[in-house]
C-alpha cells in the first residue's frame, strides 16, 4: 500500500529557515506535490515535483529524491504568516487521478 | 471570478438523517474529488471522478454518495449509515491529472 510520512510538528523563529521531511512509499509514483492549509481553511498548493532536484518558488524550495522516496519543503525568511499545516501528497498507485496525503506537519513560527 | 463554491459552510444534523453537501466549480476542470478532515488529521479520499457521469470510490466511501451529472457539480450525499459523519468536508478540482488540485472553502458538518 501507499503510505506518507512527515513531522507532526515543527516550530522556528520569525526570520529562520525550517525544512519539512516528507518520505513515501508507494509502487506507482508520478510526483510530489505540497499544500499549505491555515487552520479552519482550504488547502492551497504548493509545489509540484517530478523530477529529481530543488524547484524555487520565491521563499518556498521543493526537493525530491526518487532514488530515495523522500523529498523536503524549504520554508526561507519565516513570516508568521507562515504558521500553518504542510501536506505532502502522491497520486495514487491505482489512478494518477487520486491524491494520497500525508498526515501534515504543523509548523509554528514564533517571534 | 473562477473557483470552487461549497454550501452550506457549517451544517448540523440529527442523526439518522442524510444530508447533501454541495460542490460547483466554473474552472472548465474535469476531475473533481471529495475529501474528509478530521481534526488534526490529513485528507482522505472519499471519492473522485474524472469526467461527467463517472466516479470512483476513494479509501474511506462507505456511508457516502455521489453524482456527477454536470461537468461543473459534484454533490456528496453523507448518509445515515456513515457511523461518524462529524468532520470537515473539502471539494476540489483538477484540470488533469491530480498534480495541482483546487480547494473550495469546505463544508464542517456536525451530527447531534
Amino acid at each position: 500500500g501507499q503510505s506518507l510520512e512527515q513531522p507532526s510538528e515543527v516550530t522556528a523563529v520569525e526570520g529562520a529557515i525550517v525544512q519539512i521531511n516528507c518520505t513515501y512509499q508507494t509502487s506507482g509514483f508520478y510526483g510530489l506535490s505540497w499544500y499549505q492549509q491555515h487552520d479552519g481553511g482550504a488547502p492551497t498548493f504548493l509545489s509540484y515535483n517530478a523530477l529529481d532536484g530543488l524547484e524555487e518558488t520565491g521563499r518556498f524550495s521543493s526537493f525530491l529524491s526518487r532514488s530515495d522516496s523522500y523529498g523536503y519543503l524549504l520554508l526561507q525568511e519565516l513570516q508568521m504568516k507562515d504558521s500553518a499545516s504542510y501536506f505532502c501528497a502522491v497520486e495514487g498507485e491505482d489512478s494518477s487521478y487520486k491524491l494520497i496525503f500525508g498526515s501534515g506537519t504543523r509548523l509554528l513560527v514564533r517571534p | 471570478d473562477g473557483g470552487i463554491t461549497q454550501s452550506p459552510k457549517y451544517l448540523f444534523r440529527k442523526e439518522g438523517q442524510n444530508v447533501t453537501l454541495s460542490c460547483e466549480q466554473n474552472l472548465n476542470h474535469d476531475a473533481m474529488y471529495w475529501y474528509r478532515q478530521d481534526p488534526g488529521q490529513g485528507l482522505r479520499l472519499i471519492y473522485y471522478s474524472q469526467i461527467v457521469n463517472d466516479f470512483q470510490k476513494g479509501d474511506i466511501a462507505e456511508g457516502y454518495s455521489v453524482s456527477r451529472e454536470k461537468k461543473e457539480s459534484f454533490p456528496l450525499t453523507v448518509t445515515s449509515a456513515q457511523k461518524n459523519p462529524t468532520a470537515f468536508y473539502l471539494c476540489a478540482s483538477s484540470p488533469a491529472e491530480a498534480g495541482e488540485l483546487f480547494f473550495g472553502e469546505g463544508s464542517r458538518l456536525t451530527v447531534l
